[in-house]
């Protein structure tokens, strides 16, 4: 069964404060691994996804990297408006286009 | 841009009613979503649909039934609601491998 452990549940930064959330999964083969940001209220919006080990994608101040075993999510420098919470999701390569979930973190920036 | 459209943002229902949730997306996509969301749990699958009138359980179907007449719509059916099943609920659509799921704004059910 695939499984995704997101870490901290919770974060709490300042304006400006960089740091980097984890995403750690087992999966019987990856298809790929995605990154969702979701407000209150909302749907999940689509971030990025990572194919495969070493590869790395930016937007803005946010960076995915990828590993065997985990991926995370750095914030450089972040703004109030990144407050959001953060899902990784990954997709097995034996499955029917089903995404597996992790909990998420909510990530708080104060100004 | 992917449009998913869900009827409701929010409901509030009795216990025992039969409620139905609908989930409309613009895209001509074979497949489609329902998940709830619940703190501390995540996103956790109930149907999914590959194509119209095929469907298939999630990780947690039971108390729950699904219908697509028609590629672009998917309804989730409660049949009898009770308050265990109080959510926020998340329809999707397949996008592609690139961006996996494109998400509805979801319908926060609350069972009283």
């Amino acid at each position: 069964e695939d499984q995704v452990t997101q870490s901290p549940e919770a974060l709490r930064l300042q304006e400006g404060e960089s740091s980097s959330l984890n995403c750690s999964y087992t999966v019987s083969g990856l298809r790929g691994l995605f990154w969702y940001r979701q407000d209150p209220g909302k749907g999940p919006e689509f971030l990025f996804t990572l194919y495969s080990a070493g590869e790395e994608k930016e937007k803005e101040r946010l960076k995915a990297t990828l590993t065997k075993k985990e991926s995370f999510l750095h914030i450089t420098a972040p703004k109030p408006e990144d407050s959001a919470t953060y899902l990784c999701a990954v997709q097995a390569s034996s499955n029917d286009y089903k995404l597996s979930f992790g909990a998420g973190t909510t990530v708080t920036v104060r100004a | 841009d992917v449009k998913v459209t869900q009827s409701s943002r929010y409901l509030v229902k009795r216990t025992g009613e039969k409620v139905f949730l609908e989930c409309v997306q613009d895209m001509d996509h074979e497949n489609m979503f329902w998940y709830r969301q619940d703190p501390g749990l995540g996103l956790r699958l109930i149907y999914f649909s590959y194509d119209v009138k095929m469907k298939e359980k999630g990780d947690i179907p039971e108390g729950y039934s699904v219908s697509r007449e028609k590629k672009e719509r998917f309804s989730l059916i409660l049949e009898s609601a009770s308050t265990n099943q109080t959510s926020m609920y998340l329809c999707a659509s397949e996008t592609g491998t690139y961006y996996g799921y494109t998400f509805g704004s979801g319908t926060r059910l609350t069972v009283v």
